[in-house]
């Protein structure tokens, strides 16, 4: 069975400072990894994925994941954080063998203090 | 490209009711799928449909939910007999598998669904 942990309900981090979300991953196959937000009372956005190649993935809003294999983490960061980053992120895996089941974490909530 | 709907956006019914949820994918996209995510939680897989083939089904899609995608486009999912518990949102999502962007999934608005 596959799962995911997002080990921090809630990140609070001052507009301009980096900010890291955590995800942590388990999965039969080889990973395919998925970051989405989610403002309120909107659907889930995609951020940005991890299928093969650089461990290091960019995404939209000047987001980026790195893939560490052996940590089997996939950690959301941005260098500077903005008030409107403020959302629920969902980390999120897919067992890369072809099953198409997703399977997402239970979501970190970001504030960023202005 | 207008982007996944989903109608109704919220829905309330009695309990042991029916209801029926619609989804409309991104025009040619061949993969459809449905979640549900209920509050403090993410979303859960429960079905997949590429074209009007449903490939895979969750444990979670008991005996009264149904899914279908007649003519590869749109999509419906009915609830019979609704209880409480299938109070949630009901996400659809969809992606076209043969583009580069195959595993990237695109999700709706979701309807909330509340059983009184």
């Amino acid at each position: 069975a596959q799962s995911v942990a997002q080990p921090e309900d809630q990140v609070n981090v001052a507009e301009g400072n980096p900010l890291t979300v955590k995800c942590t991953y388990s999965v039969s196959g080889n990973p395919y990894l998925f970051w989405y937000v989610q403002y309120p009372n909107r659907g889930l956005q995609f951020l940005l994925k991890y299928i093969t190649g650089d461990n290091l993935v960019k995404g939209s809003y000047g987001f980026e994941a790195e893939f560490n294999k052996s940590q089997t983490s996939f950690h959301l960061k941005k260098p500077s954080a903005l008030v409107s980053d403020s959302a629920l992120y969902f980390c999120a895996v897919r067992d890369g063998r072809g099953y198409q089941k997703v399977t997402f974490g239970t979501g970190t909530k970001l504030q960023v203090i202005p | 490209d207008t982007g996944v709907s989903q109608d109704p956006r919220h829905k309330i019914t009695k309990r042991g009711q029916n209801v029926t949820f619609r989804c409309d994918p991104i025009s040619e996209h061949n993969r459809l799928y449905w979640y549900r995510q209920t509050l403090g939680q993410g979303p859960e897989f429960l079905t997949y449909f590429q074209n009007e083939a449903q490939l895979e089904k969750s444990r979670l899609l008991s005996d009264r939910f149904s899914a279908e995608r007649p003519k590869g486009s749109f999509s419906t999912l009915e609830i019979q007999r609704t209880e409480q518990g299938d109070s949630a949102m009901y996400l659809c999502a969809s992606s076209l598998v043969s583009s580069g962007d195959a595993d990237t999934q695109y999700f709706g608005p979701g309807t909330r669904l509340t059983v009184l």
